[in-house]
């Protein structure tokens, strides 16, 4: 099955500096990379995704890389603001044929106003 | 997102009791899953459904049941808990389009906070 590391475990920035989210997954086959954001008290909400046919994907201030090669890809959040503070999780969608998602353990992101 | 329900929000039980928790959509969605979270464990998968008569184990199945009753409704059940089932449990459910076009976005519900004494 899909296995998938991601870090830091914990990220604090300061508020408009750029934060980095980094994954990476196991089953070459993978083709659906997600990524989910938690608030305080509430339930993951996906924010942002990237498919295998597509190197980075960008929605405002956060964008998604993705290397198939090295099997990783990362969040990019700029100009970070304390909403962004949260749990995130990355995700990947396995080959196999249920075609599960598997998450990441999370990074718990703190920005520092 | 209230299309997606949980039952209890929160729970106190005993070791060795049987507890439900229930799930319920609105969404038609064919996909429900149930996952668990532990500090710095993530979301990990308990049982997954893709149809009323399809039901898989998921990664840490181990002293959990389900039962899928309909379309909308995906039950967990832990016919005897114990303390290290303390945890956050989310039930989500997704609408897979096949193909490469295709995604998988989950739909969680708010959680049941359960404790296990």
């Amino acid at each position: 099955g899909e296995n998938v590391e991601q870090h830091p475990s914990t990220l604090s920035v300061q508020e408009g500096d750029s934060a980095v989210i980094k994954c990476t997954y196991s089953d070459s086959a993978s083709n659906y990379f997600p990524w989910y954001k938690q608030e305080l008290g509430k339930r993951p909400q996906l924010i942002i995704d990237i498919r295998s046919n597509v190197g980075e994907k960008k929605d405002q201030r956060i964008a998604v890389t993705l290397n198939k090669t090295a099997k990783h890809f990362s969040l990019h959040i700029t100009e970070t603001q304390p909403e962004d503070s949260a749990v995130y999780f990355c995700a990947a969608r396995d080959s196999g044929g249920y075609q599960k998602v598997t998450f990441g353990t999370g990074t718990k992101l703190q920005v520092i106003p | 997102d209230a299309d997606v329900t949980q039952t209890p929000r929160n729970r106190i039980t005993k070791t060795g009791k049987r507890i439900m928790l229930e799930c319920s959509q609105t969404k038609g969605h064919d996909r429900m899953y149930w996952y668990r979270q532990d500090p710095g464990l993530g979301l990990r998968l308990i049982y997954y459904s893709f149809d009323v008569k399809d039901i898989n184990k998921g990664e840490i199945s181990d002293g959990y049941s389900v039962s899928r009753q309909a379309q909308a409704k995906f039950s967990l059940s832990l016919e005897s808990a114990i303390p290290n089932q303390t945890a956050l449990y989310f039930c989500a459910t997704s609408d897979l389009a096949r193909g490469m076009a295709s995604t998988d976005t989950q739909y969680f519900g708010p959680g049941t906070r359960l404790t296990v004494l």
